[in-house]
């Protein structure tokens, strides 16, 4: 049960749009369209921002938005605020009834 | 208002034991299925646990199998999580989600696990 890589970090100034990649296997984001993506700040629990692959929980903004490729998801923040500086994790179905996360992306708004 | 209140957590040594337990609130929690997700300091998410709504299946990360057992309560509206055999690397925030279709939707604000002699 290995986890998805993501890049330690990404960063981007306000207003610009910033790119998280998120790539894991044939048997987990390449099998299934249940990639999801959680935004959390310091000291707060994960929030869920997109859930398969490219939906938008209510009251998520629509600057967040998501795709798949192969075995490689990603998530774009467009129109970066300084509100959307946080840890960003994607995570999978890697069959099973498991679920396998990303280690995460420190996304700075510079 | 969705809630979900984890307690229990605490400082424990190594081959201890702790219960964990989540009060949920806001929704039909009898119709969910209720997962277990930890956070070691400083480093990424992880799926610990998950259980079915009626609480006939469970299933668990390979790393606590045998070691963990996660149970509700539907009546009292609770998620818990027995932990034994406890080991230094379990030292984590535990967090109690709800599920729906391998998404966490809802979190707890979560409960501090440290191991350590």
């Amino acid at each position: 049960q290995s986890g998805l890589t993501q890049p330690p970090s990404a960063s981007g100034s306000p207003g610009q749009s910033v790119t998280i990649s998120c790539t894991g296997t044939s048997s987990d984001i390449g099998a299934y369209n249940y990639v999801s993506w959680y935004q959390q700040h310091p000291g707060k629990a994960p929030k869920l921002m997109l859930y398969e692959v490219n939906k938008r929980p209510s009251g998520v903004p629509d600057r967040f938005s998501g795709s798949k490729s192969g075995n490689t998801a990603s998530l774009t923040v467009s129109g970066l605020q300084a509100e959307d500086e946080a840890d960003y994790y994607c995570s999978s179905y890697a069959g099973s009834k498991n679920v396998i996360f990303g280690g995460g992306t420190k996304l700075t708004v510079l | 208002e969705v809630q979900l209140v984890e307690s229990g957590g605490g400082l424990v040594q190594p081959g201890g034991s702790l219960r964990l337990s989540c009060s949920v609130s806001g929704f039909t929690f009898s119709r969910h299925y209720m997962s277990w997700v930890r956070q070691a300091p400083g480093k990424g998410l992880e799926w610990v646990a998950k259980i079915r709504p009626d609480g006939s299946a469970k299933s668990y990360v390979d790393s606590v199998k045998g070691r963990f057992t996660i149970s509700r309560d539907n009546a009292k509206n609770s998620l818990y999580l027995q932990m034994s055999s406890l080991r230094v690397e379990d030292t984590a925030i535990y967090y109690c989600a709800k599920e729906e279709y391998y998404r966490y939707d809802y979190w707890g604000q979560g409960t501090l696990v440290s191991v350590s002699s």
